[in-house]
Protein backbone atom coordinates (compact mmCIF):
# COMPACT_ATOMS: atom_id res chain seq x y z
CA UNK A 1 0.00 0.00 0.00
CA UNK A 2 0.93 3.47 -0.02
CA UNK A 3 2.73 5.51 2.69
CA UNK A 4 5.03 8.05 3.75
CA UNK A 5 7.90 8.57 5.62
CA UNK A 6 8.97 11.75 7.69
CA UNK A 7 12.12 12.75 9.49
CA UNK A 8 11.47 11.85 13.34
CA UNK A 9 11.80 15.19 15.44
CA UNK A 10 11.44 17.05 17.73
CA UNK A 11 12.96 19.93 15.16
CA UNK A 12 13.95 22.78 17.68
CA UNK A 13 15.62 25.58 15.97
CA UNK A 14 16.72 28.94 16.60
CA UNK A 15 14.88 31.84 15.23
CA UNK A 16 15.98 32.83 11.43
CA UNK A 17 17.57 29.42 11.09
CA UNK A 18 16.84 27.52 7.69
CA UNK A 19 14.63 24.28 7.77
CA UNK A 20 14.47 21.31 6.03
CA UNK A 21 11.89 18.47 6.87
CA UNK A 22 12.42 15.21 4.98
CA UNK A 23 9.88 13.67 3.38
CA UNK A 24 9.49 10.52 1.02
CA UNK A 25 6.28 8.11 0.18
CA UNK A 26 5.72 4.62 -1.90
CA UNK A 27 2.69 5.32 -4.04
CA UNK A 28 1.08 2.69 -6.09
CA UNK A 29 0.19 4.91 -8.54
CA UNK A 30 0.56 9.38 -9.50
CA UNK A 31 -0.47 10.84 -6.21
CA UNK A 32 -0.56 14.42 -5.26
CA UNK A 33 1.38 15.32 -2.70
CA UNK A 34 0.78 17.50 0.53
CA UNK A 35 2.29 19.78 3.51
CA UNK A 36 -0.08 20.13 6.18
CA UNK A 37 0.35 22.27 8.85
CA UNK A 38 -1.17 22.01 12.88
CA UNK A 39 -0.63 24.39 15.43
CA UNK A 40 -1.19 23.87 19.18
CA UNK A 41 -4.82 23.38 19.44
CA UNK A 42 -5.84 23.71 15.90
CA UNK A 43 -7.11 21.28 13.11
CA UNK A 44 -4.68 20.33 9.98
CA UNK A 45 -4.16 23.35 7.65
CA UNK A 46 -3.13 23.15 3.64
CA UNK A 47 0.54 24.70 3.87
CA UNK A 48 1.16 23.34 0.06
CA UNK A 49 0.45 21.49 -2.34
CA UNK A 50 1.93 19.73 -5.79
CA UNK A 51 -0.03 17.51 -8.05
CA UNK A 52 2.86 16.55 -10.65
CA UNK A 53 6.36 15.87 -10.98
CA UNK A 54 8.80 19.10 -10.67
CA UNK A 55 6.04 21.15 -9.33
CA UNK A 56 7.21 23.38 -6.85
CA UNK A 57 4.67 24.14 -3.77
CA UNK A 58 4.68 27.67 -1.92
CA UNK A 59 3.33 29.16 0.76
CA UNK A 60 4.08 31.59 3.51
CA UNK A 61 7.86 31.16 2.51
CA UNK A 62 7.82 27.78 2.82
CA UNK A 63 8.71 25.36 -0.59
CA UNK A 64 8.61 21.67 -1.50
CA UNK A 65 9.25 20.14 -4.70
CA UNK A 66 7.98 17.09 -5.87
CA UNK A 67 10.58 14.62 -7.22
CA UNK A 68 9.34 11.68 -8.69
CA UNK A 69 12.56 10.30 -9.25
CA UNK A 70 13.50 10.27 -5.63
CA UNK A 71 9.77 9.96 -4.20
CA UNK A 72 10.32 12.85 -2.13
CA UNK A 73 8.51 16.24 -1.30
CA UNK A 74 10.64 18.08 1.50
CA UNK A 75 10.03 21.00 2.96
CA UNK A 76 12.22 23.98 3.20
CA UNK A 77 11.87 27.25 4.61
CA UNK A 78 15.14 29.71 4.18
CA UNK A 79 14.40 31.72 7.93
CA UNK A 80 12.24 30.44 10.14
CA UNK A 81 10.25 32.66 12.52
CA UNK A 82 8.69 31.44 16.11
CA UNK A 83 5.31 31.58 14.98
CA UNK A 84 6.57 28.25 12.54
CA UNK A 85 6.46 26.35 15.55
CA UNK A 86 3.95 23.68 15.11
CA UNK A 87 3.67 20.30 13.91
CA UNK A 88 3.86 19.56 10.36
CA UNK A 89 2.57 16.36 8.29
CA UNK A 90 4.01 15.30 4.84
CA UNK A 91 0.83 13.17 3.44
CA UNK A 92 -0.23 11.82 -0.61
CA UNK A 93 -3.68 11.30 -2.50
CA UNK A 94 -4.32 9.09 -5.32
CA UNK A 95 -7.06 10.33 -7.40
CA UNK A 96 -10.11 8.84 -5.99
CA UNK A 97 -8.34 7.87 -2.47
CA UNK A 98 -8.02 9.08 0.54
CA UNK A 99 -5.08 10.82 2.15
CA UNK A 100 -2.37 9.03 3.32
CA UNK A 101 -0.58 10.65 6.24
CA UNK A 102 2.96 10.84 7.60
CA UNK A 103 3.37 10.72 11.38
CA UNK A 104 4.46 14.31 11.61
CA UNK A 105 7.13 16.52 12.62
CA UNK A 106 7.08 18.78 15.63
CA UNK A 107 8.91 22.35 14.68
CA UNK A 108 10.21 24.40 18.01
CA UNK A 109 11.89 27.51 16.87
CA UNK A 110 13.24 29.28 19.85
CA UNK A 111 13.45 33.35 19.73
CA UNK B 1 -10.73 28.26 3.19
CA UNK B 2 -13.78 26.33 4.70
CA UNK B 3 -14.54 26.44 8.22
CA UNK B 4 -14.99 23.51 9.87
CA UNK B 5 -15.87 23.31 13.81
CA UNK B 6 -15.38 20.57 16.13
CA UNK B 7 -16.43 20.64 19.71
CA UNK B 8 -15.50 20.18 22.01
CA UNK B 9 -11.71 20.34 22.03
CA UNK B 10 -11.18 18.85 25.09
CA UNK B 11 -12.87 15.99 27.00
CA UNK B 12 -12.07 14.36 30.04
CA UNK B 13 -14.53 11.33 31.31
CA UNK B 14 -14.57 8.35 33.23
CA UNK B 15 -13.68 4.86 32.08
CA UNK B 16 -17.38 3.50 31.04
CA UNK B 17 -18.94 6.68 30.24
CA UNK B 18 -19.63 7.81 26.39
CA UNK B 19 -18.39 10.84 24.59
CA UNK B 20 -19.74 12.69 22.02
CA UNK B 21 -17.81 14.57 19.39
CA UNK B 22 -19.47 17.04 17.00
CA UNK B 23 -18.63 18.73 13.75
CA UNK B 24 -19.93 21.16 11.72
CA UNK B 25 -19.65 22.48 7.97
CA UNK B 26 -20.11 26.12 8.36
CA UNK B 27 -20.38 27.22 5.11
CA UNK B 28 -20.41 24.49 2.75
CA UNK B 29 -22.60 20.86 2.94
CA UNK B 30 -20.69 18.05 3.60
CA UNK B 31 -22.03 15.18 1.69
CA UNK B 32 -19.02 12.95 3.35
CA UNK B 33 -17.54 12.73 6.65
CA UNK B 34 -14.06 11.67 7.20
CA UNK B 35 -12.81 10.63 11.36
CA UNK B 36 -9.18 10.03 12.23
CA UNK B 37 -7.72 9.58 15.34
CA UNK B 38 -4.09 10.46 16.45
CA UNK B 39 -1.98 8.96 18.93
CA UNK B 40 1.06 10.09 20.93
CA UNK B 41 3.66 11.14 17.92
CA UNK B 42 1.92 9.11 15.53
CA UNK B 43 0.13 9.97 12.38
CA UNK B 44 -3.31 10.66 11.34
CA UNK B 45 -5.31 6.71 11.13
CA UNK B 46 -8.57 6.93 8.78
CA UNK B 47 -11.23 5.36 11.66
CA UNK B 48 -14.36 5.69 9.36
CA UNK B 49 -16.76 7.43 6.54
CA UNK B 50 -19.61 8.18 6.23
CA UNK B 51 -22.19 9.75 3.84
CA UNK B 52 -24.84 11.72 4.40
CA UNK B 53 -28.30 9.63 5.66
CA UNK B 54 -25.95 6.14 5.01
CA UNK B 55 -24.51 3.82 7.70
CA UNK B 56 -20.71 4.69 7.98
CA UNK B 57 -17.89 2.51 6.46
CA UNK B 58 -15.37 1.92 9.33
CA UNK B 59 -11.42 0.53 8.75
CA UNK B 60 -10.39 -2.28 9.65
CA UNK B 61 -9.70 -3.14 13.08
CA UNK B 62 -11.81 0.06 14.56
CA UNK B 63 -15.28 -1.16 16.54
CA UNK B 64 -18.41 0.12 15.38
CA UNK B 65 -20.45 -0.23 18.02
CA UNK B 66 -17.84 1.57 19.77
CA UNK B 67 -17.21 4.20 17.78
CA UNK B 68 -20.84 5.78 16.59
CA UNK B 69 -21.00 7.82 13.93
CA UNK B 70 -24.12 9.54 12.81
CA UNK B 71 -24.14 11.81 9.75
CA UNK B 72 -27.81 12.72 9.52
CA UNK B 73 -27.40 16.17 8.03
CA UNK B 74 -25.12 17.72 5.67
CA UNK B 75 -23.28 20.05 8.27
CA UNK B 76 -23.28 18.63 11.13
CA UNK B 77 -21.48 14.66 12.08
CA UNK B 78 -21.02 13.68 15.36
CA UNK B 79 -18.69 10.60 16.88
CA UNK B 80 -19.75 8.62 20.29
CA UNK B 81 -17.27 7.42 21.73
CA UNK B 82 -19.22 4.54 24.18
CA UNK B 83 -17.89 3.00 27.21
CA UNK B 84 -14.80 4.54 26.90
CA UNK B 85 -11.81 3.40 28.40
CA UNK B 86 -8.49 4.32 28.88
CA UNK B 87 -6.95 3.22 25.73
CA UNK B 88 -9.46 5.32 23.49
CA UNK B 89 -7.53 8.44 25.08
CA UNK B 90 -6.18 10.24 21.32
CA UNK B 91 -6.86 12.79 19.72
CA UNK B 92 -9.89 12.78 17.11
CA UNK B 93 -10.24 15.04 14.10
CA UNK B 94 -12.94 15.43 11.46
CA UNK B 95 -12.83 16.17 7.90
CA UNK B 96 -15.82 17.14 5.90
CA UNK B 97 -15.54 17.03 2.04
CA UNK B 98 -18.17 18.85 -0.37
CA UNK B 99 -17.09 17.18 -3.31
CA UNK B 100 -15.34 14.17 -4.61
CA UNK B 101 -12.16 12.59 -3.07
CA UNK B 102 -10.29 15.10 -5.50
CA UNK B 103 -11.93 18.08 -3.61
CA UNK B 104 -9.62 20.02 -1.00
CA UNK B 105 -9.90 18.72 2.44
CA UNK B 106 -10.74 20.57 5.58
CA UNK B 107 -10.34 19.12 8.91
CA UNK B 108 -11.72 20.51 12.47
CA UNK B 109 -9.73 21.72 15.14
CA UNK B 110 -9.61 18.04 17.17
CA UNK B 111 -10.64 16.65 19.83
CA UNK B 112 -8.24 15.70 22.64
CA UNK B 113 -10.11 12.64 25.04
CA UNK B 114 -8.73 11.70 28.53
CA UNK B 115 -10.01 8.98 29.91
CA UNK B 116 -9.44 8.30 33.45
Amino acid sequence: GNSVTQMEGPVTLSEEAFLTINCTYTATGYPSLFWYVQYPGEGLQLLLKATKADDKGSNKGFEATYRKETTSFHLEKGSVQVSDSAVYFCALREEGQNFVFGPGTRLSVLP
Amino acid sequence: GAVVSQHPSRVICKSGTSVKIECRSLDFQATTMFWYRQFPKQSLMLMATSNEGSKATYEQGVEKDKFLINHASLTLSTLTVTSAHPEDSSFYICSPLGGDLNTEAFFGQGTRLTVV
